[in-house]
């Protein structure tokens, strides 16, 4: 079956310590994103990226970095920087609609998720 | 800049109820409508979609149409069951792959 795979489902960060989160898809598709969920605020876009080895910040990049890699495989790395990391983190990916122009909609397809903690 | 609005909630409801989750929008042109759910521990899935003014998503009975006089995408369900129980997202797909969203609507159902 296609999807999106996050891993792990839960994860504890210590004072000071960089962790990655996982984010793997099998649907062929270009872009890929990332979005935080707080409650009360919807979801935020950290980093995107729409093609290998290219990637851009959303509205919340401070504290956060990305590779892309592979096409498959977009990791998402909380850093020490990012002083309030306890959220839900959403994985997404879509089909870049590049060949079609912008008007192209290009659905996004989500992953289950990843909740992290501050120990 | 684009946004949406919802109410956050709790949606607290009887089970065959009729259910209205109000959304509105403020954008530039002419963007795509969705809305999506999440179900509890679980990501987003695109529930249904709307591309252009007076179109109608819809999908598992739910409805929304597209109304850009009143630049509204509210989502209808005649008759709600205990596992419709979830947070629904209203969105708005602002073109180069970039989506908002709402800040999310709980729905309770209870039997």
């Amino acid at each position: 079956d296609g999807g999106i795979t996050q891993s792990p489902k839960y994860l504890f960060r210590k004072e000071g310590q960089n962790v990655t989160l996982s984010c793997e898809q099998n649907l062929n598709h270009d872009a890929m994103y990332w979005y935080r969920q707080d409650p009360g605020q919807g979801l935020r876009l950290i980093y995107y990226s729409q093609i290998v080895n290219d990637f851009q910040k959303g509205d919340i990049a401070e504290g956060y970095s990305v590779s892309r890699e592979k096409k498959e495989s977009f990791p998402l790395t909380v850093t020490s920087a990012q002083k309030n990391p306890t959220a839900f983190y959403l994985c997404a990916s879509s089909t870049n609609g590049l060949a079609g122009g912008p008007n192209i909609l290009d659905i996004q397809y989500f992953g289950a998720g990843t909740r992290l903690s501050v120990l | 800049g684009n946004s949406v609005t919802q109410m956050e909630g709790p949606v607290t409801l009887s089970e065959e109820a009729f259910l209205t989750i109000n959304c509105t929008y403020t954008a530039t042109g002419y963007p795509s409508l969705f809305w999506y759910v999440q179900y509890p521990g679980e990501g987003l899935q695109l529930l249904l979609k709307a591309t252009k003014a007076d179109d109608k998503g819809s999908n598992k009975g739910f409805e929304a149409t597209y109304r850009k006089e009143t630049t509204s995408f509210h989502l209808e369900k005649g008759s709600v069951q205990v596992s419709d129980s979830a947070v629904y997202f209203c969105a708005l797909f602002r073109g180069y792959q970039k989506v908002t969203f709402g800040i999310g609507t709980k729905l309770q159902v209870i039997p």
